[in-house]
């Protein structure tokens, strides 16, 4: 069926090095792709979102691309901080504010 | 944004037992959502709580298992009915507001079935 995905369950990057997490969907309806970060013991939060009519969107150190030949996702996090472990899911919008969250990549900042 | 309160934060039930969770937001909301987050894994979405009418569940999920309640626009209840130890999850609300596209989560309830 139509799924949500991500590459790679984890992610170790050094400190101060640029993060990328990536995301693969299967729906080449969805039209609108939402970003969150878990933290241990919390709710996801929204980080960014993008809709299928851009390419491109930035945020505070974060940028979402997205490549709707491919249909891939992915998140880049500038200069990653310690407090930016966590683990990030990719969701899709699939209408009426329903999510179908991807599998999630985890996050780890080395010293 | 506004708080979403999730009560309890955490439980230790004993299987064949029910227990109710609560969300309350401090301010009206347009749509709540169920969500569960089995150890380790992702979010699936349980059931869309209509307000003042009957839940509409996602599939695997079913009334009698999670019964949900929406009594107004700020406050829901989900009942993990029956439970098993394979019910052991985090169980999450989710609201959006007006016509926003951005969903908000509670801090979740950690539910373990012994």
């Amino acid at each position: 069926g139509e799924s949500v995905g991500l590459h790679l369950p984890t992610l170790s990057v050094q400190e101060g090095d640029n993060s990328i997490i990536n995301c693969a969907y299967s729906n080449s309806a969805s039209d609108y792709f939402i970003w969150y970060k878990q933290e241990s013991g919390k709710g996801p939060q929204f980080i960014i979102d993008i809709r299928s009519n851009m390419d491109k969107r930035q945020g505070q150190r974060v940028t979402v691309l997205l490549n709707k030949t491919v249909k891939h996702l992915s998140l880049q996090i500038a200069a990653t901080q310690p407090g930016d472990s966590a683990v990030y899911f990719c969701a899709e919008n699939r209408g009426a504010q329903k999510l179908v969250f991807g599998q999630g990549t985890r996050l780890t900042i080395n010293p | 944004s506004a708080v979403i309160s999730q009560k309890p934060s955490r439980d230790i039930c004993q299987r064949g037992t029910s227990l109710t969770i609560q969300c309350q937001v401090d301010s009206q909301v347009t749509m709540m959502f169920w969500y569960r987050q089995q150890p380790g894994q992702s979010l699936t979405l349980i059931a869309t709580a209509n307000q003042g009418s009957e839940a509409t569940y996602e599939s695997g999920f079913v009334i009698d298992k999670f019964p949900i309640s929406r009594p107004n626009l700020t406050f829901s209840t989900l009942t993990v009915s029956n439970m098993s130890p394979e019910d052991s999850s985090i169980y999450l609300c989710s609201v959006v507001w007006g016509s926003s596209t951005e969903a908000f989560f509670g801090q979740g309830t950690r539910l373990t079935v012994v």
